[in-house]
């Protein structure tokens, strides 16, 4: 079983709609949960990132942390074409700075 | 952010040779640097954390002798990817911690993607 799992889609939604992108982990220990967006051929971009249980609103992006579930979240409201993109949801636990474990990703596609 | 630039782009080699991978950190000095790997539609491995003014420590299952990397200076680090083959072809990419940042958050570079021939 892997440590962290994301559906790969690919997910296609017409402009406007809210998007929800999804991760589920096993290890209890994760106690930062960040989101990345990643345009192809290119390194991922750090959208948001929480710490513990809770939710983060910035802009458009919400992210939810359900340390009981042990599963993350990332909305996206009012899409965008420039949206489309892949997202990759990442974790790592307290002490460990370095080790940061990712998700495979979501391919969003944003139809106009 | 923190700026973080890695070249080449893209490279074609053929199997065989030896193939050097940059990464700069163009706005603050890194004493740490990280190198992944990315292979088409999965995520990204760490491969190894590099340390300036001494020796890379290495993931399980990483060889060593085959992705050498050095971290001479506060804003270079290097991966040389030796006797590269048809599989050692993905996307690298390295990042950089930020110590100013209160999470100690990596940024990373736009990636590197070799193609062995």
């Amino acid at each position: 079983q892997k440590e962290v799992e994301q559906d790969p889609g690919p997910l296609s939604v017409p402009e406007g709609a809210i998007v929800s992108l999804n991760c589920t982990y096993s290890n209890s220990a994760f106690q930062y949960f960040m989101w990345y967006r990643q345009y192809s051929r290119k390194g991922p971009e750090l959208l948001m990132y929480t710490y513990s249980s809770g939710n983060k609103e910035d802009g458009r992006f919400t992210a939810q942390v359900d340390k009981s579930s042990k599963y993350i979240s990332l909305f996206i409201r009012d899409s965008q074409p420039s949206d489309s993109a892949t997202y990759l949801c990442a974790m790592r636990t307290y002490s460990s700075a370095s080790k940061i474990i990712f998700g495979s990703g979501t391919r969003l596609s944003i139809r106009p | 952010g923190a700026v973080v630039s890695q070249h080449p782009s893209w490279v074609i080699c053929k199997s065989g040779t030896s193939v050097k991978i940059e990464c700069r950190s163009l706005d603050f000095q890194a004493t740490t640097m990280f190198w992944y790997r990315q292979f088409p539609k999965q995520s990204l491995m760490l491969m190894a954390t590099s340390n300036e003014g001494s020796k890379a420590t290495y993931e399980q299952g990483v060889e060593k002798d085959k992705f050498l990397i050095n971290h001479a200076s506060l804003t270079l680090s290097t991966l040389t990817v030796t006797s590269a083959h048809p599989e050692d072809s993905s996307f690298y990419i390295c990042s950089t911690r930020s110590s100013l940042s209160s999470y100690n958050e990596q940024f990373f570079g736009p990636g590197t993607r070799l193609t062995v021939l």
